[in-house]
């Protein structure tokens, strides 16, 4: 059973640093891209970043661009964010999300999703 | 940036009702868009990829059309557990994109 859980949210003043955490098991980890996706309370989604199976690819939204870094540790089956230079309207619930399996290469849609982290920026 | 523009915002509907629901793109996207169901206090569930494929385990009555920068998903008989908000997503440009959904709800 494909498995997803986001550890590391919190409650952060603006200007902080937070790292979230996605444990994945149930699947090949490293054969799949993964992504993270924010929901602020009461509205829709939105996608964060992006990272391809190996690690060699990034992308990210341009609301977050040069403050968030994804990553991921293969070997761990754990995916990473790291958010610096919080602000307000960074609040929302992060989700780890995964790309579905395709013998063509990556979709970049997300089938699997974990139970999602609350990060809170806040003074 | 691609734009993705779900109309309506609420559709109001009675079970046993046909529904279609519609998103559109600013520029072409191909057939490069899913859709996803969300119920209240529970993750995004995958309906649809790549404009008309259903995803595993997802009924024969969710269908999903279109190419280019008009789409849509039709329910074709609305069950009582359809009743949710529907978002769009592209992943044909960086960086990928969701609409800002619909909601279904029971008239």
């Amino acid at each position: 059973e494909v498995q997803l859980v986001e550890s590391g949210g919190g409650l952060v003043q603006p200007g902080g640093s937070l790292r979230l955490s996605c444990a994945a098991s149930g699947f090949t980890f490293n054969t799949h891209a993964m992504s993270w996706v924010r929901q602020a309370p009461g509205k829709g989604l939105e996608w964060v970043s992006a990272i391809s199976g190996s690690g060699g690819g990034t992308y990210y939204a341009d609301s977050v661009k040069g403050r968030f870094t994804v990553s991921r540790d293969n070997s761990k089956n754990t995916l990473y964010l790291q958010m610096n230079s919080l602000r307000v309207e960074d609040t929302a619930v992060y989700y780890c999300a995964r790309d579905p399996p395709s013998s063509t290469g990556y979709h970049y849609y997300f089938d699997h999703w974990g139970p999602g982290t609350l990060v809170t920026v806040s003074s | 940036e691609i734009v993705l523009t779900q109309s309506p915002a609420t559709l109001s509907l009675s079970p046993g009702e046909r529904v279609t629901l519609s998103c559109r793109a600013t520029q072409s996207i191909g057939s490069y868009l899913a859709w996803y169901q969300q119920k209240p206090d529970q993750t995004p569930r995958l309906l649809i990829y790549d404009a008309s494929n259903r995803a595993t385990g997802i009924p024969a009555r969710f269908s999903g059309s279109g190419s280019g920068t008009d789409f849509t998903l039709t329910i074709s008989s609305l069950e009582p557990e359809d009743f949710a908000v529907y978002y769009c997503q592209q992943r044909s440009n960086w960086p990928l994109t969701f609409g800002g959904g619909t909601k279904v709800e029971i008239k």
